[in-house]
């Protein structure tokens, strides 16, 4: 089944480890996109990549990175910069011609 | 970026339909209109868009004022399983990126 896949679900880390979270999808889709989600909050873009070897920051990039080695594949890095990490994390894709994204399932990331 | 504006919250009762307003006054041509909806602890799922034309769909009807610079998700029976929150966004061409505000938290009545 074509689709998005974010892993891990949920990933505890100590404070001022690195983590990086996974993304793939196998939709053939050119963009891919990150987002946070805080409790009670809307989605707050981080990074997008329209195609591959490229993308762009969105509203909150600062503590994270991301790299487009692949059409496949869009992970992020929650680096030791990012302030205040704990937060839901949801990975999308969508074809640039209609837009209509497609999310993973998220990933929840506890920094204890 | 074109932004746009939802009521916090809206109450409805089981199989009553529902209309969620989205104000987005500074949308431009080429922008379309997209409307997504979350469970909690889930992602957003894609309920419908459209660009100028009313919209239909299994899900939901768009109703899209004739300025563009407002409209209206119907859901024409609400069921206790549409109860989540939806976003209206804005999608256009030039960015490619689609930005999402707070949203309307949907309570369905039983």
């Amino acid at each position: 089944d074509g689709g998005i896949t974010q892993s891990p679900k949920y990933l505890f880390r100590k404070e001022g480890q690195n983590v990086t979270l996974s993304c793939e999808q196998n939709l053939n889709h050119d963009a891919m996109y990150w987002y946070r989600q805080d409790p009670g909050q809307g989605l707050r873009l981080i990074y997008y990549s329209q195609i591959v070897n490229d993308f762009q920051k969105g509203d909150i990039a600062e503590g994270y990175s991301v790299s487009r080695e692949k059409k496949e594949s869009f992970p992020l890095t929650v680096t030791s910069a990012q302030k205040n990490p704990t937060a839901f994390y949801l990975c999308a894709s969508s074809m640039r011609q209609t837009g209509e994204l497609f999310f993973g399932e998220g990933s929840r990331l506890t920094v204890l | 970026d074109a932004k746009t504006t939802q009521p916090n919250s809206m109450e409805s009762n089981e199989e009553e339909p529902v209309h969620l307003p989205c104000n987005h006054s500074t949308i431009s041509g080429t922008d379309y209109i997209h409307w997504y909806r979350q469970l909690p602890s889930q992602g957003p799922e894609y309920v419908i868009h459209g660009l100028t034309s009313n919209v239909n769909n299994r899900m939901a009807s768009l109703a899209i004022a004739e300025d563009r610079k407002s409209s209206t998700l119907i859901l024409h029976r609400a069921t206790l399983r549409d109860a989540a929150v939806y976003y209206c966004i804005l999608w256009g061409n030039a960015g490619n990126m689609l930005t999402f505000g707070g949203g309307t938290r949907l309570m369905v009545k039983p």
